[in-house]
């Protein structure tokens, strides 16, 4: 079946703007993660969603980032005033459940975020 | 911070060598996930070993965990030049929100000369 999918690609933005990036995990999986990965640099967690909902917000870098997932399907994550340190790729995944040890990731393909 | 940690940060060899990345952590787990990424995209997970388990195999690929000494190692043999890759440990961080968070080394750069 389809993997996850992640749109757009690639975003060059300016200093300022606000970007909305989505992600289409595998259907039927609950838990839904967003990872952001800056040049050369492991990935840094930002965000978790057992269905709809997100218990723990504290890994978004400032108030600046949020998430949604609606419909236990799509999340968008939303960069509000964008700055040149937002530059990353934006890694999506899924997983078939949570909250079971070792339950396997599934990757999108990123979206590579430039801010000028 | 990370949790786990690769080493070395870059490996270079020649095709048909064996490649050997290590991979230590911090806290306890009760599980360790090596996954591979080309070109800075999405990760595929490769292979998972639990805290139970001291070594597991999947085709070229060979995997030890040493919970006395907080350290994984991830071996790929006769390697290939398609082997070429970044290659991360992915430790369960612990409970968060009741849940288990996978967290990510900065991972091993790994070159396959052909």
């Amino acid at each position: 079946g389809a993997g996850v999918s992640q749109s757009p690609s690639n975003k060059v933005t300016e200093k300022g703007k606000d970007v909305e990036l989505r992600c289409d995990p595998i259907s039927g999986h609950t838990a839904l993660y967003w990872y952001r990965q800056s040049l050369g640099q492991g990935l840094e967690f930002l965000i978790y969603f057992q269905g709809n909902s997100a218990p723990d917000k504290s890994g978004l870098p400032s108030d600046r980032f949020s998430a949604e997932r609606t419909g236990g399907s799509v999340s968008t994550l939303t960069i509000q005033r964008t700055q040149q340190e937002d530059s990353a790729v934006y890694l999506c995944a899924s997983s078939l459940e949570m909250g079971l040890v070792g339950e396997t990731q599934y990757f999108g393909p990123g979206t590579r975020l430039l801010v000028l | 911070s990370q949790q786990g940690e690769e080493d070395p940060q870059a490996l270079s060899i020649q095709e048909g060598e064996n490649a050997t990345m290590n991979c230590s952590y911090k806290t306890s787990i009760n599980n360790l996930q090596w996954y591979r990424q080309n070109s800075g995209r999405g990760l595929v997970h490769l292979i998972l070993i639990r805290s139970n388990e001291r070594e597991k195999h999947s085709g070229r690929l060979r995997v030890t965990l040493d919970t006395s000494k907080k350290s994984s190692s991830l071996l790929i043999t006769a390697s290939r030049a398609a082997d070429t890759a970044s290659y991360f440990c992915a430790t369960d961080l612990g409970a968060s929100g009741g849940s288990y968070i996978p967290t990510f080394g900065r991972g091993t750069s790994l070159i396959v000369h052909p």
